[in-house]
């Protein structure tokens, strides 16, 4: 089954620096790559998601980048605010059945 | 903006108990899932639903856990005999294709 891990664990920036995020998984088969957010007691929120088709994605801020060859894919958010401070979860899809999820990565913006 | 909706918030159960966990998701949408995160960790599959049947389960979701749709809104997930590492968050998600979209989540603490 698919595996994925995520890097960094924890990052901090200061405000209006860019954060990236990276993920790996394993299973080529794997077709479609949705990033979360999770804000403190709530549930994970869709920010950005990229299919296997697109090498690049781009909504605001927030940019998701591809490399299937390599099996790798990263998240960029740019001018980064107070209100982006939350874990970013990156996710592939298993057999188009369920996600398969990192571990997650804890992003702390500084005013 | 539809959501997924989740009752209760919080549950707390004595350990042997049974407890159901509700999801109503969002209308149109015809996948179904539940997913559960132990405090700190990362989301983890618990199963998926597709035309009033399981179309997929996680080595997790063993036989103290079970799954329905009880009526066209509705989608629950039972927890029998519940034990002390059964606490955690469950999430709910329904999707009409690959984009999946979370509740809130129900935190579940046996006691």
């Amino acid at each position: 089954g698919e595996n994925v891990e995520q890097h960094p664990s924890t990052l901090s920036v200061q405000e209006g620096d860019s954060a990236v995020i990276k993920c790996t998984y394993s299973d080529s088969a794997s077709n479609y790559f949705p990033w979360y957010k999770q804000e403190l007691g709530k549930g994970p929120q869709l920010i950005i998601d990229i299919r296997s088709n697109v090498g690049e994605k781009k909504d605001q801020r927030i940019a998701v980048t591809l490399n299937k060859t390599a099996k790798h894919f990263s998240l960029h958010i740019t001018e980064t605010q107070p209100e982006d401070s939350a874990v970013y979860f990156c996710a592939a899809d298993n057999y188009g059945q369920n996600f398969v999820f990192g571990p997650g990565t804890r992003l702390s913006v500084l005013p | 903006e539809p959501e997924v909706t989740q009752t209760p918030s919080h549950q707390v159960t004595q350990m042997g108990q049974e407890v159901i966990l509700r999801c109503v998701p969002i209308s149109n949408h015809l996948y179904f899932y539940w997913y559960r995160q132990i405090l700190g960790q990362k989301v983890e599959f618990l199963v998926s639903f597709y035309n009033n049947e399981i179309s997929e389960k996680s080595e997790i979701f063993d036989d103290q856990f079970s799954v329905e749709r009880p009526d066209g809104s509705n989608f629950t997930l039972k927890i029998r005999s519940t034990k002390l590492e059964d606490s955690a968050m469950y999430f709910c998600a329904s999707s009409e294709g690959d984009t999946q979209y979370f509740g809130p989540g129900t935190r579940l603490t046996v006691l």
